[in-house]
């Protein structure tokens, strides 16, 4: 079992709509979890970080973490063009390990 | 927020040379940096823990002789890719953390020929 997963996609939306990107881990004693973009040929860029169990609203995307089911997901409400990418799951454990999924590719439709 | 710089963003070399990759903490002291590969459409994979002051820790299957680290102050590690390969044609990225963040530099694609 992979530490962190993700499913690979794409994962097509049209404008506007939400985008709802998975992500599971296998370490029960992960802490911190990111996530992260990337455009395509470039570093990635921190979306946002959640360490407790719940919603966490910033703009336009919300982070929801779920301990106890091990999984952390991402949603991107009005999505927009631009924000069509790769976006990477990081999950931090206590030894400064961060582990990075697959990501997963999003395509916005126009 | 935080920046990490990194340089070169590309390069291209001759297979067998060996390339030098920098990265910088511009705003914090960083006494742990980490360094990334990217092949494509693949995930990042942590290569080495460089430690300022003293020696990096690999990941299994990272050879240290041929990818070198060195971290000789709280602000700068460079990773040196020796006798280069095609093979070790890859996107190669930095990251520094503070406690509660890790930030990344902008990347090197590295293409040996």
């Amino acid at each position: 079992q992979k530490e962190v997963e993700q499913n690979s996609g794409p994962l097509s939306v049209p404008e506007g709509a939400i985008a709802s990107l998975n992500c599971t881990y296998s370490d029960r004693g992960s802490q911190s979890f990111f996530w992260y973009r990337q455009y395509s040929g470039k570093s990635p860029e921190l979306i946002m970080f959640i360490y407790s169990n719940g919603d966490k609203e910033d703009g336009r995307f919300t982070a929801q973490l779920n301990k106890a089911s091990q999984y952390v997901s991402l949603l991107i409400r009005d999505s927009q063009p631009s924000d069509s990418a790769t976006y990477l799951c990081a999950v931090w454990t206590g030894y400064q390990k961060v582990t990075f999924g697959t990501g997963t590719k999003l395509q916005v439709i126009p | 927020g935080a920046v990490v710089s990194q340089h070169p963003s590309w390069v291209i070399c001759k297979s067998g040379t060996s390339v030098k990759i920098e990265c910088r903490s511009l705003d914090f002291q960083a006494t742990t940096m980490f360094w990334y590969r990217q092949f494509p459409k693949q995930s990042l994979m942590l290569m080495a823990t460089s430690n300022e002051g003293s020696k990096a820790t690999y990941e299994q299957g990272v050879e240290k002789d041929k990818f070198l680290i060195n971290h000789a102050s709280l602000t700068l590690s460079t990773l040196t890719v020796t006798s280069a390969h095609p093979e070790d044609s890859s996107f190669y990225i930095c990251s520094a953390r503070t406690y509660t963040e890790a930030f990344f530099g902008q990347g090197t694609r590295l293409t040996v020929v």
